[in-house]
């Protein structure tokens, strides 16, 4: 059973355009929501992260929605650059344990 | 520079084999993980421990052991009962619990199995 559902699988956006990355989660104990950016041939890294008690978190270019009603939180990209192509997953834990990730979405930025 | 390795970066070996791909952190962190990853598949999680001299079960154990004798090293035995072995491996790391739940990951292992 999976319990986070990530959506697109892919995505191509242009260059200056917003990626916009979803993801659904049915565990209501989680309470940490990270989103982890990967290029090819490398391990993941941390890119942002939220807890339910916020709606939402920005850095930089990259924001993330939660809603909390609904178990639901998106990536948005801004002002999306092509070395912003990369592999994005989401991820939901509890008490700082274990985390359930999506399948990942493969997002290609073009110039 | 702290963090963590994973050795070697591309692995071959033959069918029937075991193998065990390393991983060692110098983080003083004190959970660590094994992951597999296929091509459009994700993260999935074959062995986690929380704590030295102990291990649980991810949701992809089978054909997969772990070791967990020291804090800063949780290798990772590919058996030969592993029906489909060739995958990217990814091993993690975090402060465990009453931390914020990030994840440090290696640069991964490619195993390839022929």
């Amino acid at each position: 059973q999976q319990q986070v559902k990530q959506s697109p699988q892919s995505l191509i956006v242009q260059k200056g355009g917003i990626s916009i990355i979803n993801c659904a989660y049915e565990n209501t104990a989680f309470d940490y929501f990270p989103w982890y950016q990967q290029f090819p041939g490398k391990g993941p890294a941390l890119l942002i992260a939220i807890r339910p008690d916020v709606s939402e978190k920005k850095e930089g270019r990259f924001t993330i929605s939660f809603n909390k009603s609904a178990k639901q939180f998106s990536l948005h990209i801004m002002d999306s650059q092509p070395g912003d192509s990369a592999t994005y997953f989401c991820a939901a834990s509890k008490n700082a344990g274990k985390s359930t990730f999506g399948d990942g979405t493969t997002l290609t930025v073009k110039p | 520079d702290g963090g963590i390795t994973q050795s070697p970066k591309y692995l071959f070996r033959k069918e029937g084999q075991n193998v065990t791909l390393s991983c060692e952190q110098n983080l003083n962190h004190d959970a660590m993980y094994w992951y597999r990853q296929d091509p459009g598949q994700g993260l999935r999680l074959i062995y986690y421990s929380q704590i030295v001299n102990d291990f649980q079960k991810g949701d992809i154990a089978e054909g997969y052991s772990v070791s967990r004798e020291k804090k800063e090293s949780f290798p990772l035995t590919v058996t030969s009962a592993q029906k489909n072995p060739t995958a990217f491996y990814l091993c993690a790391s975090s402060l465990g619990t009453d931390s914020s739940g990030e994840q440090y990951f290696g640069p991964g292992t490619r195993l390839t199995v022929t």
